[in-house]
């Protein structure tokens, strides 16, 4: 079982509409999560990180974790055609490593 | 604000062939970090490094060899270039964010690694 897994897509969504993007984790004793959105040939760029359960909103960007059921998962309301892009959600182990999942394709649609 | 930059930003080499990879950041993050991005597996770490002389080995390190002699440059050396290694590399460096103990690592612009 991977660190971090999530499904490649393509997710497609219509503009103006809600996209959700989910990432589950084997680690219960993972502690922090970051979504990290990469645009095609180009590098990630961090676009939130969470630590606690619940929700955290950052703009139209909301992070939820839930240790639990270990899965965190990223919503990005009224989406954009610039939302269109690969997000990556990422693991903080120990000594600042970061285990990545494969990432999830979006596509928004106009 | 120059931030992190990577050269080349493509490369093309032969196998057998030794090449380096380089990295800098001007924002003296004590941890830098390199990645390799291939299809199907996403972003694997190579090496990392903690500060100028220390550095370890990350998921993937065979075939690989770093160095820190400075906190800004972190270069990374294929000793003799396989086909397999052939991939685009994303050079990080990391810095504690505001609001907790967590590090943001902040992404150089990516080599495109081809080895024939």
């Amino acid at each position: 079982q991977k660190e971090v897994e999530q499904n490649s897509g393509p997710l497609s969504v219509p503009e103006g509409a809600i996209a959700s993007l989910n990432c589950t984790y084997s680690d219960r004793g993972s502690q922090s999560f970051f979504w990290y959105r990469q645009y095609s040939g180009k590098s990630p760029e961090l676009i939130m990180f969470i630590y606690s359960n619940g929700d955290k909103e950052d703009g139209r960007f909301t992070a939820q974790l839930n240790k639990a059921s270990q899965y965190v998962s990223l919503l990005i309301r009224d989406s954009q055609p610039s939302d269109s892009a690969t997000y990556l959600c990422a693991r903080s182990g120990g000594y600042q490593k970061v285990t990545f999942g494969t990432g999830t394709k979006l596509q928004v649609i106009p | 604000d120059a931030g992190i930059t990577q050269s080349p930003r493509y490369k093309i080499t032969e196998t057998g062939r030794q090449v380096t990879l380089m990295c800098h950041q001007t924002w003296s993050h004590s941890y830098m970090f390199w990645y390799r991005q291939d299809l199907g597996h996403g972003l694997r770490l190579i090496y990392y490094s903690a500060a100028a002389d220390i550095t370890d080995k990350g998921e993937v390190p065979d075939g690989y060899v770093v160095s820190r002699s400075k906190t800004e440059n972190f270069p990374l050396t294929l000793e003799s270039a396989t086909r397999s290694q052939t991939s685009v590399y994303f050079c990080a460096s990391s810095e504690r964010t505001g609001q907790s103990l967590e590090y943001e690592q902040y992404f150089g612009p990516g080599t495109r690694l081809t080895v024939t």
